[in-house]
């Protein structure tokens, strides 16, 4: 089973520039998430969906876009690269539709260094 | 907003021996989901043990177990016989209800050393 899939795992931009990160899963959730982590800050929501059409704002949004065409794909775009996106992203899915089940599966995480 | 909390941001243990790593969380809700996951060196997100808060029983996970009190909202992991193979960032995650139906908050995370 292919899980979450995460790609790429390494990128660096400039700053300005545009990227989107690819996320994908094959377990049928309905719930998909994008988090950065940063040195002793945890995990941070950024963006999250409940499926497909339907997204909304985590705890930091900003100069990040998601959409959700799929219930597979959930994808993350950057729309002008700043030195403080320089982070590690994960993306996690798990079951939804309204009932508290079971945890999150995690993609192995993007690297992302913005210069 | 719920939040999650964990005091030590390292702890060491002797291998073999048993470590607890706290967690609290601030929540008014009744139905929930409590889980710690660990992050080796490979930067991979795995669950370790989970725990859903209308269970009275503790959660265990073979060498893994936790201490649940609901009323103080503790979640604390206890890992016992620790091996060289535990040495991780664990990080403490709270599944919520909100408007559209569940949302997760982490801890900031702890790291465990293992020394041999």
């Amino acid at each position: 089973n292919a899980g979450v899939t995460q790609t790429p795992k390494f990128q660096v931009l400039k700053t300005g520039q545009s990227m989107t990160l690819q996320c994908a899963q094959d377990m049928n959730h309905e719930y998909m998430s994008w988090y950065r982590q940063d040195p002793g800050m945890g995990l941070r929501l950024i963006h999250y969906s409940v499926g497909a059409g339907i997204t909304d704002q985590g705890e930091v949004p900003n100069g990040y876009n998601v959409s959700r065409s799929t219930t597979e794909d959930f994808p993350l775009r950057l729309l002008s690269a700043a030195p403080s996106q320089t982070s590690v992203y994960f993306c996690a899915s798990s079951y939804g539709g309204g009932a508290i089940r079971g945890p999150q599966h995690f993609g192995d995480g993007t690297r992302l260094s913005i210069l | 907003a719920q939040t999650v909390t964990q005091s030590q941001p390292e702890m060491s243990v002797q291998e073999a021996e048993t470590v607890t790593l706290s967690c609290t969380y601030d929540t008014s809700e009744s139905d929930y989901y409590l889980f710690w996951y660990k992050q080796p060196p490979s930067r991979q997100m795995i669950l370790v043990i989970r725990q859903e808060a209308y269970k009275q029983q503790n959660a265990t996970e073979n060498r893994f177990s936790v201490n649940f009190q609901k009323a103080a909202k503790s979640f604390s992991l206890k890992i016992s016989d620790s091996q060289l193979g535990d040495a991780a960032m664990y990080f403490c995650a709270y599944r919520r209800r909100d408007n559209y139906g569940q949302n997760f908050v982490f801890g900031p995370g702890t790291r465990l050393s293992v020394l041999p």
